[in-house]
């Protein structure tokens, strides 16, 4: 079985300053990881994703994340926060074998502070 | 190229009433999925398909169907709404697993 726990369910930045997001994971297999952000009554779009090799990885609008496997964890960051980077960001696992189902954690609410 | 769309929108039922959620994926891929979405909650997987005529249960399946009858089209029955229905309804694709998954706009539905 699987399982994310992503750690704060509100974080609050300032424009400007660094966002960082945490997430751990549960897997009794290699895992597949994804960032997805979803803005104000939208669908979740794809930020980024981890499957194999370089354990950093980037993804769009700025974003990278590093996947930690002794520490089971899959941080997101970026440098700088903009204003339009608020918005929910979920953090998702899946297996490399042989399944079809993304387990998502419950979410982080990101407000930029002007 | 439209992606993923699901109707309706928005819908409000009542407790007991039957309704029908369309999905359509214009992307030719193979898996489907559907999920719900409450607050602190995450996304929670309802059903899902890995082809034309196939379905599986995800991880909250009770007081829902699904049909597959066609690739392009997954859609989600409720046969007798509850006031736990309430929720967000998401529709995904994907072209295999676990590949990126695609996602449509939402549905809100009410239950009263």
């Amino acid at each position: 079985a699987q399982s994310v726990t992503q750690l704060g369910s509100h974080v609050s930045v300032s424009e400007g300053a660094l966002v960082l997001l945490r997430c751990n994971y549960s897997s009794s297999v290699p895992p597949y990881l994804f960032w997805y952000v979803q803005y104000p009554n939208q669908g979740l779009q794809l930020l980024l994703k981890y499957t194999t090799g370089a354990t950093l990885v980037k993804g769009i609008n700025g974003f990278e994340a590093e996947f930690k496997k002794s520490e089971t964890s899959f941080q997101l960051t970026k440098p700088s926060a903009h204003m339009s980077d608020a918005a929910e960001y979920f953090c998702a696992v899946t297996a490399i074998q042989g399944a079809q189902k993304l387990v998502f954690g419950q979410g982080t609410r990101l407000t930029i502070n002007p | 190229n439209a992606g993923v769309t699901q109707t309706p929108k928005f819908r409000v039922l009542k407790t007991g009433q039957s309704m029908t959620l369309l999905c359509a994926q214009d992307m030719n891929h193979e898996y489907m999925y559907w999920y719900r979405q409450d607050p602190g909650m995450g996304l929670r997987l309802i059903h899902y398909s890995v082809g034309e005529g196939t379905t599986a249960k995800g991880e909250v399946p009770d007081g829902y169907n699904v049909s597959r009858l066609k690739k392009q089209n997954f859609l989600l029955g409720l046969e007798s709404a509850a006031p736990s229905q309430t929720s967000v309804y998401f529709c995904a694709s994907s072209p295999a697993s676990p590949e990126t998954q695609y996602f449509g706009p939402g549905t809100r539905l009410l239950v009263l």
